[in-house]
């Protein structure tokens, strides 16, 4: 069965800061995996996925990501928040079957100006 | 550049009434999905729906509800007795292959 983690409910960072999101997965086979955002009162955005291609993924908005087998992590990165980047964040992993996604709870990540 | 679209934006409604939740999923998917997200909670996992039939559900989609896709575009989800525990907001996705794309949901609220 395939689960997610992710590391606290809440990030917060100054503007211009590094952005590190953390997640981690658990699969028995190998996995897709995505990271959603959502802004307040909106729905979910794909910020990026990995795919079993390149392991460092980049997506939308300066994001990206680095899938690390070893450590089962698919943990998203920034190198400079910016304001607009306060939202939720949820990374999920799927597998090859019907493509059902597996959530993690989220993190909101909070910008400081 | 297309994309799922869901209505009504909001719906509320008194327990025990059914509802049904609209959606059309991008033309060309072939697999479609319900997802809910109560409030301040994580997104769940409902129903798939793949070849006109459902192809995996959670322990949530219980007889109360069911989906369909009465033509080639919409694929609805009624619930047929809501609870007050259904309040949540509800996300349609589609996708080709293992890439979701998500509608903006619908909230409902269960008074």
């Amino acid at each position: 069965a395939q689960s997610v983690t992710q590391l606290g409910s809440h990030v917060s960072v100054s503007e211009g800061a590094l952005v590190l999101l953390r997640c981690n997965y658990s699969s028995s086979v190998p996995p897709y995996l995505f990271w959603y955002v959502q802004y307040p009162n909106q729905g979910l955005q794909l910020l990026l996925k990995y795919t079993s291609a390149a392991t460092l993924v980049k997506g939308i908005n300066g994001f990206e990501a680095e899938f690390k087998k070893s450590e089962t992590s698919f943990h998203l990165t920034k190198p400079s928040a910016h304001m607009s980047d306060a939202a939720e964040y949820f990374c999920a992993v799927s597998v090859y079957s019907n493509y059902q996604l597996i959530w993690g709870a989220g993190t909101k990540l909070i910008i400081k100006p | 550049e297309p994309e799922v679209t869901q209505t009504p934006s909001h719906q509320v409604t008194q327990m025990g009434q059914e509802v049904i939740l609209r959606c059309v999923p991008i033309s060309n998917h072939l697999y479609f999905y319900w997802y809910r997200q109560i409030l301040g909670q994580k997104v769940e996992f409902l129903v798939s729906f793949y070849n006109n039939e459902i192809s995996e559900k959670s322990e949530i989609f219980d007889d109360q509800f069911s989906v369909e896709r009465p033509d080639g575009s919409n694929f609805t989800l009624k619930i047929r007795s809501t609870k007050l525990e259904d309040s949540a907001m509800y996300f349609c996705a589609s996708s080709s292959k293992e890439t979701q794309y998500f509608g903006p949901g619908t909230r409902l609220l269960v008074l």
